[in-house]
């Protein structure tokens, strides 16, 4: 696609029950990375996939916390029971690959625990 | 592992008057190093990136960056600010020469550029 794109843009979900929060990358980008932004905070690194596997999950805060990447494409992060303090934009970037070239962001999800 | 440093939460300066902001970068190899700005209510938007070469790097919308080896920097600069410019920026640093590393960012510097 033109850009990467993620879905839904807004979630709000009571606290307990699970949400998913979808990627789609630049088409062709093999690196894809999850960051959460806490209002008024900076970008917390959460995972990053090379292709289909995640080389570094050290940034996911607890289990409830997990994500997959299929076909070198589409990424879910999935969040279990969740928590007030789960409230945050997540945001999803991709990049050819590692090294020199820069990563390109969605417009991230913002989810509200109620 | 890397890690970045943004010492100052806010940065204010006077429009037309040139405009600083710091980042600091700690890695075991050689540093690949970016800008990203953040407007209200939009995403993350690449500014300029520095991977080998020159230590004067320009970007966009008239930024430039210069990196320092020896002191560990990557500062932000532009040589006159506009009140468009307002925005939380974000520095960011890669491990390059690691495989399988991600792309770390400090907690953001937020510019207000008065009229």
């Amino acid at each position: 696609g033109a850009g990467v794109s993620q879905s839904p843009s807004n979630k709000v979900t009571e606290k307990g029950k699970d949400v998913e929060l979808r990627c789609d990358p630049i088409s062709g980008h093999t690196a894809l990375y999850w960051y959460r932004q806490r209002l008024g905070q900076g970008l917390e690194f959460l995972i990053y996939f090379q292709g289909n596997s995640a080389p570094d999950k050290s940034g996911l805060p607890s289990d409830r916390f997990s994500a997959e990447r299929t076909g070198e494409s589409v990424s879910t992060l999935t969040i279990q029971r969740t928590q007030q303090e789960d409230s945050a934009v997540y945001l999803c970037a991709s990049s050819f690959g590692t090294g020199v070239t820069e990563a390109f962001f969605g417009q991230g999800t913002r989810l509200t625990v109620v | 592992a890397q890690s970045v440093a943004q010492p100052e939460d806010q940065v204010n300066v006077a429009e037309g008057n040139p405009l600083t902001v710091k980042c600091t970068y700690s890695v075991s190899g050689n540093p690949y190093l970016f800008w990203y700005v953040q407007y209200p209510n939009r995403g993350l938007q690449f500014l300029l990136k520095y991977i080998t070469g020159d230590n004067l790097v320009k970007g966009s919308y008239g930024f430039e960056a210069e990196f320092n080896k020896s002191q560990t920097s990557f500062h932000l600069k532009k040589p006159s600010a506009l009140v468009s410019d307002s925005a939380l920026y974000f520095c960011a640093v890669r491990d390059g020469d690691q495989a399988g590393t991600a792309l770390i960012f400090g907690k953001g510097t937020t510019l207000s550029v008065s009229s």
